[in-house]
């Protein structure tokens, strides 16, 4: 059964990185048939998708925080990682990592982790 | 303003029929780029509902069904039990922002 785990600091500061892991049990990353997500949700509002990554490091990312975003994998461990620079508070919010399959276009999320919930504060 | 309009809230009571839409344009639904919908429950993480307009994943009761033509989609729930309160959302993929889209969400409300 594959299982996708967030992993980071909690309470980042203004102007700092935020610094999150996903890490995947029962899958490989390195499959060819899905990519690895970042969907994040403000507290009380809708979810916005951040990026996503394929096998081969091929990355894509939302245009309005493509300047500060940096989405990268590790095989060797199965996991993959978002950077988020010069954080505000406007990117407090539940952050969940998610696979999207290559079966429909765009991808579908068919799972998820259980999101961590990570805020900007001084 | 998500790109992917729906409406903020739906509510029926249990048994009957109720549709959430998601209305997009020419450069998102209207592309034939393909719709998923999610449900989430309160305090958890969404969970695939429809993937590809209209296919359930393994799992998800036949209650569930997805639509698309033109440049909307809609989900549609029947015999409504009080266990599908919860929010959803539609998600596709916008060209001219070039890239993935999800729409601002409705809460279902079981009377």
């Amino acid at each position: 059964q594959l299982q996708l785990q967030e992993s980071g600091p909690g309470l980042v500061k203004p102007s700092e990185t935020l610094s999150l892991t996903c890490i995947v049990s029962g899958d490989s990353i390195s499959s060819t048939s899905y990519y690895w997500g970042w969907i994040r949700q403000p507290p009380g509002k809708g979810l916005e998708w951040v990026g996503s990554i394929y096998y081969s490091g091929s990355t894509y990312y939302n245009p309005s925080l493509k300047s500060r975003v940096t989405i990268s994998l590790d095989t060797s461990k199965n996991q993959f990682s978002l950077k988020l620079s010069s954080v505000t508070a406007a990117d407090t919010a539940v952050y969940y990592c998610a696979r999207g399959e290559t079966n429909t276009n765009p991808s579908n999320f068919d799972y998820w982790g259980q999101g961590t919930l990570v805020t900007v504060s001084s | 303003q998500s790109v992917l309009t729906q409406p903020p809230s739906v509510s029926g009571a249990p048994g009957q029929r109720v549709t959430i839409s998601c209305t997009g344009s020419s450069s998102n639904i209207g592309a034939r780029y393909d719709v998923h919908w999610y449900q989430q429950l309160p305090g958890t993480a969404p969970k695939l509902l429809i993937y590809g307009n209209t296919n359930r994943p393994s799992g998800v009761p036949d209650r569930f069904s997805g639509s698309k033509s033109g440049t909307s989609a809609s989900l549609a729930i029947t015999g409504l039990q009080a266990e599908d309160e919860a929010d959803y959302y539609c998600q596709s993929y916008d060209s001219s922002l070039s890239g993935v889209v999800f729409g601002g969400g409705t809460k279902l409300t079981v009377l």
